[in-house]
């Protein structure tokens, strides 16, 4: 089974100072990997996803991810973040090849930023 | 956003009452799924459906009872809930079951509160 770790539970920043959230997973085999991000009031959407090919992805609103085999992590980075970037931040993993297609989410990261 | 729809978006019922929550989902999607999201705890996968077949079901126990008439349609019929069931019950879609890199999309959520 999979399990994933956030390990920040809540996070304030200034607006323009760079974010890195970090995302741990576990699990022998291989993994697809996604963050997904709940603004205040609005539902979870999907930010970006890894699943193979270059380990650094590029989604939505200039936030990336790095995919790093072997510390089996995916941490989220954006250079300079804004207001409108106050939300939660969640890590999820599914397994390739189980056939299993849900995903096993982390406990999330508050994200506050201040004006 | 409108792709995945859910009813009621809030609920209190006492333990004893009988109640259904509603997701349709407009995307055309074949995959369906039920979350709860408890307070400080991951996410967690109650449910899975594909064309109206449940392929999963995740330890859930027999208070909660899905039903998914159609591809588009999931219901979760809850019956003698307790208080620790409190929690937002979010509704999922994906295109299928076929491919694990599929996107699944999330509804609004119900904020379900027991009494």
């Amino acid at each position: 089974a999979q399990s994933v770790s956030q390990h920040n539970h809540h996070v304030i920043l200034s607006e323009a100072a760079s974010l890195e959230l970090g995302c741990n997973y576990s699990y022998g085999g291989t993994v697809n990997l996604f963050w997904y991000v709940q603004y205040p009031g609005q539902h979870l959407q999907l930010l970006l996803k890894y699943f193979s090919g270059d380990p650094l992805v590029k989604g939505i609103k200039g936030f990336e991810a790095e995919f790093i085999k072997s510390k089996f992590s995916f941490n989220l980075r954006k250079p300079s973040v804004q207001w409108s970037d106050t939300a939660e931040y969640f890590c999820a993993v599914n397994a390739k090849n189980t056939g299993r297609r849900a995903l096993t989410f982390g406990s999330g990261t508050r994200l506050q930023v201040q004006p | 956003e409108t792709g995945v729809t859910q009813t009621p978006r809030h609920l209190v019922m006492g333990m004893t009452n009988k109640k259904s929550l509603k997701c349709e989902q407009h995307l055309g999607h074949n995959a369906m799924y039920w979350y709860k999201q408890s307070a400080k705890k991951p996410l967690e996968l109650m449910f899975v459906y594909s064309l109206e077949e449940r392929v999963e079901n995740n330890s859930v126990p027999s208070r909660f009872s899905p039903e998914c008439p159609n591809s588009s349609h999931l219901f979760l019929h809850l019956h003698t809930l307790q208080p620790e069931d409190s929690a937002l019950y979010l509704c999922a879609s994906s295109p299928s079951l076929a491919t694990s890199t599929d996107t699944q999309y999330f509804g609004p959520g119900t904020r379900l509160t027991v009494l």
